[in-house]
């Protein structure tokens, strides 16, 4: 497809289990965030990548998160050991290059909910 | 604390009506500036931008209004439709940042009445 895809759409998760969760870019989108958004809240940036190379992580809640871009295409967000507050929906979005003026396009999310 | 405020949660408007939706920020390094509109179980679409040399982007139905001095942006819809219900994010980033990364406000939920 022409857009931002993920998977799984929706994920479900015992407390304590690991969870990984897809993004596969526009083609050629040189850059790639993750966002999470709570509900009834905007989306909140976690981290970005400019190619394979990850060079903001700053808004990773915990060391329990994970992101990785190993060929500078599809990304992976991993969450270790879910907690009920990882509860959420988790977006990605890709734009085509790190310059300025340069819309953010974004995946339909993966709805996270830990039991 | 809160870089970008959307301080109503609603908006109704008749349709064909002008539908206006404010946003304000703090961060004076911010330069640039989106709206967002959301559906349901779907991830934002983006819908306008401006930059900060600017003070009018218009497109279609669709203009942003940028007022650096008193740090706020509006979107004008007209005419409003009921295709346009929808939840709509502000959202900002700063050029001289590491990367582009958005500040989103809360969102806005319009509805457009028939």
């Amino acid at each position: 497809g022409a857009g931002v895809s993920q998977s799984p759409r929706y994920k479900v998760a015992k407390r304590g289990q690991d969870v990984a969760l897809r993004c596969d870019p526009i083609s050629g989108h040189v850059s790639l965030f993750w966002y999470q958004q709570a509900l009834g809240q905007g989306p909140e940036f976690l981290t970005y990548f400019q190619n394979e190379a990850q060079l903001d992580k700053s808004g990773l809640p915990s060391d329990r998160f994970f992101a990785e871009r190993p060929e500078g295409s599809v990304s992976t967000l991993k969450i270790q050991r879910t907690q009920q507050e990882d509860s959420a929906v988790y977006l990605c979005a890709s734009s085509l290059t790190r310059g300025t003026n340069q819309p953010q396009h974004f995946g339909d999310g993966t709805r996270l909910s830990i039991l | 604390d809160q870089q970008v405020k959307q301080n109503s949660p609603s908006l109704s408007v008749q349709e064909g009506r002008i539908s206006i939706l404010n946003c304000d920020y703090t961060n004076s390094m911010f330069d640039y500036f989106l709206w967002y509109k959301k559906y349901p179980a779907e991830g934002p679409t983006f819908l306008i931008s401006i930059s900060s040399i600017k003070d009018k982007n218009e497109d279609g139905r669709f203009t942003v209004f940028l007022n650096k001095s008193a740090k706020h942006l509006s979107l004008h819809i007209v005419p409003s439709q009921p295709g346009d219900s929808a939840v709509y994010f502000c959202a900002a980033s700063a050029a001289a940042g590491a990367n582009s990364k958005l500040t989103f406000g809360k969102g806005i939920t319009l509805s457009v009445r028939p």
